[in-house]
């Protein structure tokens, strides 16, 4: 079955510590892996995403995401995290056959001051 | 200019009763899609249109009747609302490689 999953339900951190969101994926093929945020009463932001190419994806905020192809992971990271970083993480994946996405559970980011 | 634009924001509405979810997007993407976010805050796609047409339909029940009357409009109508039925549901466009969310309509159903 074609999967993503967010080990952790929540992560907390502490301001100014690095911050690291998990996610693997199990697909066939090459898949597309996404990264979206979503903050409290709010839609779902794109942070990045991997399509091809370099492993090492940087997007929005100051955070980056790495494509492990051997791992089968996609883990989001950011140096030093932020307060205003607090939010559900989302990892998602698909391919151009499939015509939609395949979510992970979400991960709650706790960033205490 | 908002890109997906859903109305309205909130809803709340008693059992039993009819209601519509509008989304526009103004990117010019081809394909669009509803997705429903339940309580613990997980993501599954419902529909999917593309051109107007029904790509996606992932075991919805009928009381859900997406609509698109072209390309830049997917509206949801749902009849005989059901408890369970309350939720967040996201509008979302895409064309190629990446989405674009709407900011959600969260359903109460009382």
């Amino acid at each position: 079955a074609q999967s993503v999953a967010q080990p952790e339900d929540q992560v907390n951190v502490a301001e100014g510590n690095p911050l690291t969101v998990k996610c693997t994926y199990s697909v066939s093929g090459n898949p597309y892996l996404f990264w979206y945020v979503q903050y409290p009463n709010r839609g779902l932001q794109f942070l990045l995403k991997y399509i091809t190419g370099d492993n090492l994806v940087k997007g929005s905020y100051g955070f980056e995401a790495e494509f492990n192809k051997s791992q089968t992971s996609f883990h989001l990271k950011k140096p030093s995290a932020l307060v205003s970083d607090s939010a559900l993480y989302f990892c998602a994946v698909s391919r151009p056959s499939w015509g939609k996405f395949q979510f992970g559970a979400g991960t709650q980011v706790v960033v205490t001051p | 200019d908002t890109a997906v634009s859903q109305t309205p924001k909130y809803l709340v509405t008693q059992m039993g009763n009819d209601k519509s979810i509008k989304c526009e997007q103004n990117l010019g993407h081809d394909t669009m899609y509803w997705y429903k976010q339940d309580s613990k805050k997980f993501l599954k796609i419902m529909f999917s249109y593309n051109n107007k047409e029904l790509i996606i339909n992932e075991t919805v029940p009928n009381r859900f009747s997406p609509k698109s009357p072209d390309k830049a409009h997917l509206n949801l109508h749902i009849n005989s609302l059901e408890l369970g039925d309350s939720a967040v549901y996201f509008c979302a466009s895409s064309r190629k490689d990446g989405y674009t969310f709407g900011s959600g309509t969260r359903l109460t159903v009382v």
